[in-house]
């Protein structure tokens, strides 16, 4: 199994430029999540999907869309890119169910947007 | 207040030292929680959930103290490949969601 697999690994933007960052997962895991990380403030959760077809905001989903039209993937779009959406991107995948299930991240998409 | 606090460190520990730290959170509903590694520039990973009763993994140990609102992380006989930060999170009742501390960094040295 690849487990969570991201691209691109490194992206750099102009503001106002559009682009999606992808994200998949081959474990068939329901719940999947997007979260960014900035130096000093955690992982703070962007969206996050329950199953296919279902979406919802996370703590900072402002500038930001997903959908999840299969288990497998969960794109996370940037509508119009901010200097402020400077950071690295999480995508994360985790069984449903119990809460302690534990979760599985993608190696990350580190974008810088001039 | 932040719902998930850290001590971001560093913690500088020598090699084969113990070295031990919490996480306080704010929300009394959290219901599971856990410590994750994450290595620089990595994705974080699970190293441990954490659990009323304590537990025990080897040289980690985690405990829970629902009373003061705290868990806390501690590691035996330092390797210098415990270098890294350690993140504290946690979920509420409704499961959907983790929340992460801003992680405490350890540094062990020769």
């Amino acid at each position: 199994n690849a487990g969570v697999t991201q691209t691109p690994k490194f992206q750099v933007l102009k503001t106002g430029q559009s682009m999606t960052l992808q994200c998949a997962q081959d474990m068939n895991h329901e719940y999947m999540s997007w979260y960014r990380q900035d130096p000093g403030m955690g992982l703070r959760l962007i969206h996050y999907s329950v199953g296919a077809g279902i979406t919802d905001q996370g703590e900072v989903p402002n500038g930001y869309n997903v959908s999840r039209s299969t288990t497998e993937d969960f794109p996370l779009r940037l509508l119009s890119a901010a200097p402020s959406q400077t950071s690295v991107y999480f995508c994360a995948s985790r069984t449903g169910g119990f809460s302690y299930n534990e979760q599985f991240f993608g190696p990350g998409t580190r974008l810088t947007v001039l | 207040r932040k719902e998930v606090e850290q001590d971001p460190g560093p913690f500088n520990v020598p090699e084969g030292a113990t070295v031990a730290f919490n996480c306080t959170y704010s929300n009394s509903a959290s219901q599971s929680f856990f410590w994750y590694r994450q290595d620089c520039r990595k994705e974080p990973k699970l190293l441990m959930s954490v659990y009323s009763s304590g537990n025990e993994d080897g040289r980690f140990t985690a405990q829970l103290n629902r009373a003061s609102q705290y868990i806390s992380l501690l590691i035996r006989d330092s390797k210098l490949s415990d270098s890294a930060t350690y993140l504290c999170v946690l979920s509420g009742a409704a499961g959907n969601k983790l929340t992460f501390g801003g992680g405490t960094r350890v540094l062990v040295k020769p």
